[in-house]
């Protein structure tokens, strides 16, 4: 089964600053897609960045990059010059990309990143 | 093109009651999942409905259930409340299998 972890259960960060959210998984599939979701205090999720694990290159939106370690299994966020509407819950999620399979997000425990005017 | 919407946003229920919510999707959506949000059990996948048939279930009890319309419109149900069953339930849906999800702003269930 697939798991994800994010160790982090706190973060903060003054504001135009650079911080970076840990996330690490374990899976034994090969085609898969990672993300990373926003959760506000509105409590809607919104989806802020996906990767897929057969690109090599990292995804970048904006202000947000990732760092995709697919031998390291591991998936961190940057988001550079933070700003106050960047403070939310953050939640690393994995996805099976497996044809027919299960297409269920499995969900790290969440960062929540507090922006420090 | 409106995004998902969930109703209600807020409810409050007694113990051993039942409970149904509503999630309508992205117009052109046909796969819509379910999430619950706890404290302290984090996000977990409770299932997914595509085009009406459910394609996969969580592991959570035969309380939980859910049914999807013809036009997309899903519902889940949750018989003989327990004070456990408090929690976030979010609804995503997407235009088919491999897509991204979208997701409402969920349905803030308590029970008392």
């Amino acid at each position: 089964a697939q798991t994800v972890t994010q160790s982090q259960p706190e973060m903060s960060v003054q504001e135009a600053e650079t911080v970076t959210l840990s996330c690490t998984y374990d899976t034994s599939e090969s085609d898969y897609y990672l993300f990373w979701y926003k959760q506000p205090p509105s409590r809607q999720m919104i989806l802020v960045i996906r990767q897929e694990a057969y690109k090599q290159q990292n995804a970048t939106e904006n202000r947000f990059s990732v760092n995709f370690q697919k031998a390291a299994k591991s998936f961190s966020l940057k988001i550079s010059d933070s700003q106050l509407g960047d403070a939310a819950m953050y939640f690393c999620a994995y996805r099976s990309a497996v044809m027919d399979s299960n297409y269920q997000l499995i969900w790290g425990a969440g960062t929540k990143l507090i922006i420090k005017p | 093109k409106a995004g998902v919407t969930q109703t209600p946003r807020y409810l409050i229920k007694t113990r051993g009651q039942q409970v149904t919510l509503s999630c309508s999707p992205i117009s052109g959506h046909r796969s819509v999942s379910w999430y619950q949000q706890t404290p302290g059990q984090g996000l977990q996948f409770l299932f997914e409905y595509f085009s009406e048939t459910q394609r996969n279930k969580g592991n959570f009890p035969g309380r939980f259930s859910g049914r999807q319309f013809s036009n997309s419109r899903s519902e889940m149900n949750v018989s003989t409340l327990e004070l456990g069953d408090s929690a976030l339930y979010l609804c995503a849906s997407r235009y088919r299998g491999n897509t991204e999800a979208f997701f409402g702003q969920g349905t803030r269930l308590t029970v008392v």
